[in-house]
């Protein structure tokens, strides 16, 4: 199982460009989240999925597009980079929290974006 | 508004001595209470988690203290090692719901 994975690992965009960051898991979990880290500010929930095709938003979804067309993968769409938004971003899956509260969350390796 | 509060920023131990990390939070609602550790350039890996009809969790040097009165839960890493030099974050969830994560604590252990 190669686990979570996330590209890319580093990028730089200037202010109003777009980009897609990519996640993807092999292991058939339903959930998957987008989380943004920033320093003081622990992570915080941009947006999630429960399963293919259902997506919801988290505490700070603005800014930021996601859609699930597989449950494999959970792209995020920057459409208008902002300096607000340089961070370091992970993405996370487990299966349903609902199912199971305790099944744990598995995060990928984050991609660190920096916005001119 | 920070549905998960988390103290200190900062620690810094002694090779051997206990680490603490607490944790607060208001929600009733919430019902699982994981601790994630993570390394620099790392993503966040679950540590040791809790449900609230439990008072004590300990796994190995690790041990999560549950208070459901005062809406409490602190991490205990007991005989704290280099390696345990990491920045962790706790964490409360409500079932079907999203997590929501501490601001983080950043330990430095001191050889």
């Amino acid at each position: 199982n190669a686990g979570v994975t996330q590209t890319p690992k580093f990028q730089v965009l200037k202010t109003g460009q777009s980009m897609t960051l990519q996640c993807a898991q092999d292991m058939n979990h339903e959930y998957m989240s987008w989380y943004r880290q920033d320093p003081g500010m622990g992570l915080r929930l941009i947006h999630y999925s429960v399963g293919a095709g259902i997506t919801d938003q988290g505490e700070v979804p603005n800014g930021y597009n996601v859609s699930r067309s597989t449950t494999e993968d959970f792209p995020l769409r920057l459409l208008s980079a902002a300096p607000s938004q340089t961070s370091v971003y992970f993405c996370a899956s487990s299966y349903s929290p609902g199912r199971n509260p305790t099944d744990t969350q598995y995060f990928g390796p984050g991609t660190r974006l920096t916005v001119l | 508004q920070q549905q998960v509060k988390q103290s200190p920023q900062s620690l810094i131990v002694q090779k051997g001595g206990i680490s603490i990390i607490n944790c607060a939070y208001e929600n009733t609602a919430f019902d699982y209470f994981p601790w994630y550790q993570q390394f620099p350039g790392k993503g966040p890996a679950l540590l040791i988690a809790i449900r609230p009809d439990v008072s004590e969790k300990k796994e190995g040097r690790f041990t999560i203290s549950f208070n459901k009165s005062a809406k409490q839960f602190s991490l205990h890493i007991m005989d704290s090692q280099p390696g345990d030099s990491a920045t962790y974050f706790c964490a409360a969830s409500i079932p079907g719901n999203q997590f929501y994560f501490g601001t983080g604590t950043s330990l430095t252990v001191i050889p």
